[in-house]
């Protein structure tokens, strides 16, 4: 079963506004960890935000924050300000009380200038 | 620098041949994986290992085999069993259960001729 489900193939920004990132998971564990990744074209995996499922606060890094709904199973992406350097990939991921990392599909986000 | 190196970058095979992948970490991780990417699409888990001789099965193990005879070593092997192998492999670490982020290499780009 999907386990971590990333909804929107494609986003489109403009430069310096805020765009929101969907991502819903599915979990019957109560401890879990929810990862935000970036890939640009050149392949690498650039780890951006970590919420923890105990965690109250939503998480911030920088421009990036967590919209974190725990009763709704939901980890949204907010990046404030959009560069034009944040055009990529972005992946959404869970660990569960286990050794492995599952990943969505991802979302291809474009900033317009 | 502490880090995961990946070699060789790209790679290009024969039908029928056997490759092997290197993956090396100077970052003392005990945890270590192996993904597959292929284009457009999300992260799938080959295998993993927890500590040294010891290793798992993820959700796409078949037509590959992996050691973990050293903490900061992972070799993988694409095997001629593997049907179509041609895509990105992503090695990451992580210092252990439930700990945080992966931290990934730069990928090889395997292409089957």
């Amino acid at each position: 079963a999907q386990k971590i489900t990333q909804t929107q193939p494609g986003m489109f920004v403009q430069e310096k506004e805020a765009v929101t990132l969907d991502c819903t998971y599915d979990t019957s564990d109560q401890s879990y960890g929810l990862f935000w990744y970036k890939q640009p074209s050149s392949g690498e995996m650039i780890f951006l935000i970590y919420q923890g499922s105990y965690d109250e606060q939503n998480a911030t890094e920088g421009r990036y924050s967590l919209n974190f709904q725990k009763a709704r199973k939901s980890a949204n992406l907010v990046i404030s300000a959009s560069q034009l350097g944040d055009s990529a990939m972005y992946f959404c991921a869970m660990r569960e009380a286990v050794w492995d990392m599952r990943f969505g599909a991802g979302t291809r986000l474009t900033v317009k200038p | 620098d502490g880090g995961i190196t990946q070699s060789p970058k790209y790679l290009f095979r024969k039908e029928g041949q056997n490759v092997t992948l290197s993956c090396e970490q100077n970052l003392n991780h005990d945890a270590m994986y192996w993904y597959r990417q292929d284009p457009g699409q999300g992260l799938r888990l080959i295998y993993y290992s927890q500590i040294v001789n010891d290793f798992q099965k993820g959700d796409i193990a078949e037509g590959y085999s992996v050691s973990r005879e050293k903490k900061e070593s992972f070799p993988l092997t694409v095997t001629s069993a593997q049907k179509n192998p041609t895509a990105f492999y992503l090695c990451a670490s992580s210092p252990g259960v439930n700990t945080g982020e992966l931290f990934f290499g730069e990928g090889s780009r395997l292409t089957v001729l």
